[in-house]
This record gives C-alpha cells, sequence and structure tokens, in this order.
C-alpha cells in the first residue's frame, strides 16, 4: 500500500498570487483532511470530506481558501490572493471510516505535506 | 473546549536513557480518542497508538509503552533506552466528536526530543 502523497513539496509564491496543492489519499480511503502547520505547532484543521462530500470546515479556512474532492479520491486545496501570513506546512491526511460505532475516531494517516513560502 | 497540552516543549537525553513525554488533555466528553504521531525531520506524521476513553490498560510496544490515567486526564509516553533515531518532535492528539460530528484532531504544540549519541 502507498501512503499519502502530496504535490508539489515545496511552493514558493509572490504575495497576491494563487497556489493550489494536491492530495492523493491511500487507496479505499474514503475520509480525506486538510491541516495547516506553522513553525513550532502542532497541525491545525482546516476541513475534511467523507467520500466527495465537504463536512466539515474550521474557521481558519476564510474565503481565500476553499478545498474539493470531485470525486472521493484526489483533493485539491486553492489560496487565494496569497498573504505572508499563509507561509506553513499544509499537511494532508486520510483514513477509513469504518461500519462500527467504535471506529467512529478513524485513524488518520499523514502525507509528507506541502511546505508554502509566501514572498 | 478540547485542549491538548505538551508543557515540555524540549529534552534532549543521552543514548540509552529512558525518556518520558507529557500530555495532558481536556474535554467535556466522556468518549474520546488519544494518540501519538511521530514528526521525524522529513516533515511526515507517522502513527503511533490510538487509545479510546474506556480502556485504561496501559501499552507497550518495543521500547514504546503508554500510560494513561483518566483521573489525571494524561496520556504520558515512554521511549526506554532512547536511540538516535527516536529523535523527533511527538504530538499528542484528542479526538472527541462523536456527539458531534466532530472528526478533526487537536494536537498538543509538540515535544522536540534530541537523542545525542
Amino acid at each position: 500500500d502507498t501512503g499519502v502523497s502530496q504535490d508539489p513539496r515545496h511552493k514558493i509564491t509572490k504575495r497576491g498570487q494563487n497556489v493550489t496543492f494536491r492530495c492523493d489519499p491511500i487507496s479505499e480511503h474514503n475520509r480525506l483532511y486538510w491541516y495547516r502547520q506553522t513553525l513550532g505547532q502542532g497541525p491545525e484543521f482546516l476541513t475534511y470530506f467523507q467520500n466527495e462530500a465537504q463536512l466539515e470546515k474550521s474557521r481558519l479556512l476564510s474565503d481565500r481558501f476553499s478545498a474539493e474532492r470531485p470525486k472521493g479520491s484526489f483533493s485539491t486545496l486553492e489560496i487565494q490572493r496569497t498573504e505572508q501570513g499563509d507561509s506553513a506546512m499544509y499537511l494532508c491526511a486520510s483514513s477509513y471510516l469504518g461500519s462500527f460505532l467504535a471506529d467512529w475516531a478513524d485513524t488518520q494517516y499523514f502525507g509528507p505535506g506541502t511546505r508554502l513560502t509566501v514572498l | 473546549a478540547q485542549k491538548v497540552t505538551q508543557a515540555q516543549t524540549e529534552i534532549s537525553v543521552v543514548e540509552k536513557e529512558d525518556v518520558t513525554l507529557d500530555c495532558v488533555y481536556e474535554t467535556r466528553d466522556t468518549t474520546y480518542y488519544l494518540f501519538w504521531y511521530k514528526q521525524p525531520p522529513s516533515g511526515e506524521l507517522v502513527f503511533l497508538i490510538r487509545r479510546n476513553s474506556f480502556d485504561e490498560q496501559n501499552e507497550i510496544s518495543g521500547r514504546y509503552s503508554w500510560n494513561f490515567q483518566k483521573s489525571t486526564s494524561s496520556f504520558n509516553f515512554t521511549i526506554t533506552a532512547s536511540q538516535v533515531v527516536d529523535s523527533a518532535v511527538y504530538f499528542c492528539a484528542l479526538s472527541d466528536g462523536l456527539d458531534t460530528g466532530r472528526r478533526a484532531l487537536t494536537f498538543g504544540s509538540g515535544t522536540r526530543l534530541q537523542v545525542q549519541p
């Protein structure tokens, strides 16, 4: 089984530009999560999908951020009009929702992240 | 609101020493899960363990062991006979969304462990 993959691994952009990141989850995982991690901090939740439905969004996800998972497989995270404060590591995770109540807190497996630097 | 506190920002030990990483959590829910992840210098978070709130049995996996105590809201992680390869940032995380449908993990700020040869 291949793990979660993310592309690109690094992105440098100028303030005001739009950027898009891609995440490919572990095959057959039906849940996909996006987190943001700044230096010296733990990851902070942004949003998550179950299949193609976006079920939860954090207050951190401003109007400039949009995420999609059109066919319930890979996902994209777009940031429009980037700001210097958007500089961070963007992490994607995937998991499998089990059919038993005991599985409600699925284990999330993380990708290597995309490091964004906004100049 | 849920919260995870890892008070130790950085720990430095010499190889073969035992080390314990502390994790204290806050939640109003009675049903929740706790996790530990390792983040080596490469950056990818590696899952180590998941524990539910109804199972307070300590767990041992090789050189790793976990001590879960609901009475003190703690879920501490001990590495026995540490090795240089254990050098990483370790995160404790909480998932407590059974009633609300919330599935996000709430992470602590991490503890950086440096194991010197």
